[in-house]
């Protein structure tokens, strides 16, 4: 049973414009998400993540937004740069948890 | 520089042969982690180390071992390889609170079994 979901395996955004990926998920105990880069050859690298005692929390260009009532939370890249072309995966936990449980990853692609 | 050590990058195997992934951190993290990466399915985790001399089994644990040999290193052992198992492996590393903090991951082994 897949706890995280991410449901676009890829997204193509022109760059300068607004990337959002998206991410569901089912456990409603989880309380903690986060969202990891990852670029070919690399190991996964933390970028934002944000409490579910929030809805909101922003760094830089990056904001990502929870919707506990509807289970859901989004990214969003704000202006798209060319560097940010990566997979991110969403990954979740809850109270108590020592492990994270991730999502099917989706490698956003910029655009120039 | 700090950080998840790898060993080794790339390796083939022949089905049936067996070989031990490594992995060493020098944050004095307390817990660390085996995922495997496969397309369409994400990170899946095979087995965890919350403490030194714990392990338990993650998500997809069959025909793995794991050896939490000291604090810094948590190894990973294929007993005998099947092609299923060529796969991406990372491990990952944090403090108690991590989760919060979120995991510092490895730049992987990649593996393909023949």
């Amino acid at each position: 049973d897949q706890q995280v979901k991410q449901n676009s395996p890829s997204l193509s955004v022109q760059e300068g414009r607004i990337s959002i990926l998206n991410c569901d998920y089912t456990n409603s105990m989880f309380d903690y998400f986060l969202w990891y880069k990852k670029y070919p050859a690399e190991g996964p690298t933390f970028l934002i993540s944000i409490s579910s005692i929030k809805d909101k929390n922003e760094d830089g260009r990056f904001t990502v937004f929870l919707n506990k009532s509807a289970k859901h939370l989004s990214l969003h890249i704000v202006p798209s740069q060319p560097g940010d072309s990566a997979v991110y995966f969403c990954a979740a936990s809850g109270p108590g948890a020592q492990k994270l449980v991730f999502g099917q990853g989706t490698r956003l692609t910029i655009n120039p | 520089n700090a950080g998840v050590t790898q060993t080794p990058k790339f390796q083939v195997l022949k089905t049936g042969q067996s070989m031990t992934l490594q992995c060493a951190q020098d944050m004095n993290h307390n817990s660390m982690y085996w995922y495997r990466q496969d397309p369409g399915m994400g990170l899946r985790l095979i087995y965890y180390s919350a403490s030194e001399g714990t392990t338990d089994k993650g998500e997809v644990p069959n025909g793995y071992n794991v050896s939490r040999l000291n604090k810094r290193e948590f190894s990973l052992r294929l007993e005998s390889a099947a092609p299923s198992q060529t796969s991406v492996y990372f491990c990952a590393s944090t403090t108690n609170r991590g989760l919060v903090y979120g995991y510092t991951f490895g730049s992987g082994t990649r593996l393909t079994v023949v």
